[in-house]
């Protein structure tokens, strides 16, 4: 079975400051994928990044940035200098082999001017 | 890249009729599709998944009956909720895979069902 745990219920700072959204998954594929998604208030859901699990490297796009670790079963996204246009519901997936994509519960990210 | 058409966005309905959601991937073939519904501040729950030209396989506790799944082509699912009450009021969301991957998910943009 797969599970994704967001521990982090809501997150509150204010403008500039860079914030970590944690991410820790369990699988028994060998083989899977690890996204990031935004909801924003309209509820669409925005695709953020896709990692498979054989690669490991961190990726960086303009204030976004990933770190997967497969030590710690973690996929944890930083945002630097945050803006009040980043506050949204992140939520964290999962998909191995050709399973199902399993969400994690989501953090809220409240970011104040 | 990858879109997926979602109708309505919004729908308010009185209770007992029934509602259709639509979901059509415009420029790629999509063999499963996938429902969510998603309650205020909640996950995305796995409602049911949809193969092209088959059943749907519905997650435990999914009224099979109440959520009529239909996937009868390869970019077009649909979901029906019959005789539709208050507690299905929620946020529905379909996802579809593209033919050939199993990473390839793109999301419609949602339906928020109103039962009044």
């Amino acid at each position: 079975a797969q599970k994704v745990t967001q521990a982090q219920t809501e997150i509150s700072v204010v403008e500039k400051e860079d914030v970590t959204l944690d991410c820790v998954y369990e699988t028994r594929d060998t083989t899977y994928y690890l996204f990031w998604y935004k909801q924003p208030p309209s509820g669409e859901l925005v695709f953020l990044i896709r990692r498979n699990s054989f690669d490991e490297q961190n990726e960086i796009s303009g204030r976004y940035s990933w770190n997967f670790q497969k030590s710690t079963s973690s996929f944890n996204f930083t945002i630097t200098a945050s803006q009040v246009v980043d506050s949204a519901v992140y939520f964290c997936a999962l998909s191995g082999g050709y399973s199902t994509l399993t969400f994690g519960k989501g953090t809220m990210l409240l970011v104040s001017p | 890249g990858a879109v997926v058409s979602q109708h309505p966005s919004r729908v308010i309905c009185k209770s007992g009729t029934s509602v259709k959601i639509e979901c059509r991937s415009l420029d790629f073939q999509a063999t499963t599709m996938f429902w969510y519904r998603q309650f205020p501040k909640q996950s995305l729950m796995l409602m049911a998944t949809s193969n092209e030209g088959s059943k749907a396989t519905y997650e435990q506790g999914v009224e099979k009956d109440k959520f009529l799944i239909n996937h009868a082509s390869l970019t077009l699912s649909t979901l029906t909720v019959t005789s539709a009450h208050p507690e299905d009021s929620s946020f529905y969301i379909c996802s579809a895979r593209e033919r050939g991957t199993n990473y390839g998910y793109t999301f419609g943009s949602g339906t928020r069902l109103t039962v009044v």
